[in-house]
């Protein structure tokens, strides 16, 4: 899978956006870009994926750049809940559901009220 | 949906003793399973993956006669820390996967004495 860079922390304030930046200039294709978050001693949870065009849901938006090589995370009015450590990851998306995950460093994004 | 279970959330044992932790899918079957373990201020690293009704698959580094997974059914698998020592010490995470998605378990907060 191809790797991934984020800046290592961000703030921002609450009730503003948050945009969280990821490089992927190695990106093949056919891999998709996945967003998953980390809040403190849990379990990472699932935001949002996309594979060329930009993605909203109820959490947040998926912005891909046209040549795919970077994606921001958007969320638009951030919370004191969404402390936590953003993780950017890109894969393939198989056929079947044998496939890893490869955990970066993420990004630690400190929400400030 | 889609929820996953682990328990226990937190475990003290003494050194040289065997831990088992369990991790369930509650409202689907996964015929995937996979283990990752996270040590403080660090990302999240894959063990192994475990497929239903076989051998788990390890990561290279991690010692499968230490780290024994078993993954009897569709909802169930289990990671043993056999004769558990301080380094073992660590945040241990499942997840699993149904329709090429990974769900996550909230995590086991293993402490070694």
């Amino acid at each position: 899978d191809a790797k991934t860079t984020q800046p290592p922390s961000m703030d921002c304030a609450e009730g503003r956006a948050a945009n969280l930046p990821c490089n992927h200039s190695t990106i093949s294709g056919n891999e998709y870009v996945y967003w998953y978050r980390q809040i403190h001693s849990q379990g990472p949870q699932y935001i949002i994926h996309g594979l060329k065009n930009n993605e909203t849901n109820e959490m947040a938006s998926l912005i891909i750049t046209e040549d795919r090589k970077s994606s921001t995370l958007i969320l638009p009015h951030a919370t004191l809940r969404d402390t936590a450590v953003y993780y950017c990851i890109v894969r393939f998306l198989s056929g079947g559901s044998n496939y890893k995950l490869t955990f970066g460093k993420g990004t630690l994004l400190t929400v400030n009220p | 949906g889609a929820v996953v279970s682990q328990h226990p959330s937190r475990v003290i044992c003494k050194s040289g003793t065997s831990v088992k932790i369990e991790c369930r899918s509650l409202d689907f079957q996964a015929t995937t399973m996979f283990w990752y373990r996270q040590f403080p201020k660090q990302s999240l690293m894959l063990m192994a993956t475990s497929n239903e009704g076989s051998k788990a698959t390890y990561e290279q580094g991690v010692e499968k006669d230490k780290f024994l997974i078993n993954h009897a059914s569709l909802t169930l698998s289990t990671l043993t820390v056999t004769s558990a020592h301080p380094e073992d010490s660590s945040f241990y995470i499942c997840s699993a996967s149904v329709e090429d998605e990974q769900y996550f378990g909230p995590g086991t907060r293993l402490t070694v004495t």
